[in-house]
């Protein structure tokens, strides 16, 4: 199936350990993103990589510090969590100048800090 | 990216066409009319946009008003799997790769 798949679905950790959240996209697609959904539903964007370069970088915490190997690829490793890091995680992936079928999102990854 | 206001829940009989307004008065002329929605626990699903004119796909329709300052998204039959949150998201769609998300309307469809 084409898609993009992230893992791991759940992830429950200690404060204080460090994580990583991987994405794949098999849509040919050249951008990737992550956005993060907190308690409140809302939906913020992270980071963006164009071409496994980053383009947008949303004034997230150095402890957050995406890395992109391929344009096929986004993964997301946090270090020194905190209980503020809860929340979901969506990976996503679009073709710049190609906006006929918008963004497709992942199902997300959702995190626990204890 | 243009500003857009949606009321926060709506209800619909299934069955029945369900009506999401949209309004975006402060829309620019290269900004495109997108709208996602939002299904529990799932991750956001593309459904449809457009510039000034109608659109229509396998999912809805989308009605745009001449002056471009608001919309409508229409489902035609809608069913219980319809239930989600419906945003709104007005973007430039060359250069500005940005999708923001506001609050959106959470749609119940009732059976």
């Amino acid at each position: 199936d084409t898609a993009v798949s992230q893992t791991p679905k759940y992830l429950v950790t200690q404060m204080g350990n460090d994580k990583s959240i991987k994405c794949e996209q098999n849509l040919g697609h050249d951008t990737m993103y992550w956005y993060k959904q907190d308690s409140k539903k809302f939906l913020k964007i992270m980071f963006s990589y164009n071409n496994k370069e980053l383009i947008i970088n949303e004034t997230v915490p150095n402890r957050f510090s995406p890395k992109s190997p391929d344009k096929a690829h986004l993964n997301l490793h946090i270090n020194s969590l905190e209980l503020g890091d809860s929340a979901v995680y969506f990976c996503a992936s679009s073709q710049r100048g190609q906006h006929n079928y918008g963004y497709t999102f992942g199902s997300g990854t959702r995190l626990t800090v204890v | 990216d243009a500003k857009t206001t949606q009321p926060p829940s709506m209800d619909c009989a299934e069955g029945r066409a369900a009506n999401l307004p949209c309004n975006h008065s402060t829309i620019s002329g290269n900004e495109y009319v997108y709208w996602y929605r939002q299904i529990h626990s799932q991750g956001p699903q593309y459904i449809i946009h457009g510039l000034k004119n109608n659109e229509t796909n396998e999912m809805a329709s989308l009605i745009i008003t001449e002056d471009r300052k608001s919309s409508t998204l229409i489902l035609p039959h809608a069913t219980l799997r319809d239930t989600a949150v419906y945003y709104c998201i007005v973007r430039v769609s060359f250069g500005n790769e940005k999708l923001t998300f506001g609050t959106g309307t959470r749609l119940t469809i009732i059976p």
